[in-house]
């Protein structure tokens, strides 16, 4: 599995939007990129994923530049409720393992 | 429609005891995991299993042992428990091997 650098903490104002990169410039072509989060003290909860185009579901939108090597995940209009870990990780479809790394600590200040 | 839940929620053991972690899930999924956190550091696979009757090591599995006689239940356990086995353990399931896995809410455990 390509490794993920994600930086370790960030901050973001509510109502606005939150960027989180995510660098996996050993990434190869039949690797997705997978965004999880997990709240305080709760079982992590899937967000996106994606392959080669960028992906929009009712949660976040998942933009991967066209070399692959870089994502960011963006969470249009955060709430105080996305306050969470968000873990990027990448795997190849057939293996089954999700490997987590330290991921970032996303703060929604009022 | 429960999704996966764990069984029991807290635990405290003493070194050398064991005990039996119980996962199960309602959605019908093929694939179960077992992960575990500890403090500040991401979740480590454990083991996972890929159907009724399979399990397969994970990046950690040293010290525990599963089984997965129902397609809906996967059993995670520790034969003889160390305090480096103090952690809070996750179960997950999905449908396939590259679905999106759904979490359970997790078993704190402490061994002393």
């Amino acid at each position: 599995d390509a490794k993920t650098t994600q930086p370790t903490s960030m901050d973001c104002a509510e109502g606005r939007a939150a960027n989180l990169p995510c660098n996996h410039s050993t990434i190869s072509g039949n690797e997705y990129v997978y965004w999880y989060r997990q709240i305080h003290s709760q079982g992590p909860q899937y967000i996106i994923h994606g392959l080669k185009n960028n992906e929009t579901n009712e949660m976040a939108s998942l933009i991967i530049t066209e070399d692959r090597k870089s994502s960011t995940l963006i969470l249009p209009h955060a709430t105080l409720r996305d306050t969470a870990v968000y873990y990027c990780i990448v795997r190849v479809d057939l293996l089954r393992k999700l490997v987590f790394g330290k991921g970032t600590k996303l703060t929604v200040n009022p | 429609n429960a999704g996966v839940t764990q069984t029991p929620k807290f635990r405290v053991l003493k070194t050398g005891q064991s005990m039996t972690l119980l996962c199960a899930q309602d959605m019908n999924h093929e694939y179960m995991y077992w992960y575990r956190q500890d403090p500040g550091m991401g979740l480590r696979l454990i083991h996972y299993s890929v159907g009724e009757g399979t399990t397969a090591k994970g990046e950690v599995p040293d010290g525990y042992n599963v089984s997965r006689l129902k397609k809906q239940n996967f059993l995670l356990g520790l034969e003889s428990a160390a305090p480096s086995q103090t952690s809070v353990y996750f179960c997950a399931s999905s449908k396939t091997g590259h679905n999106e896995q759904f979490f359970g809410p997790g078993t704190r455990l402490t061994v002393l």
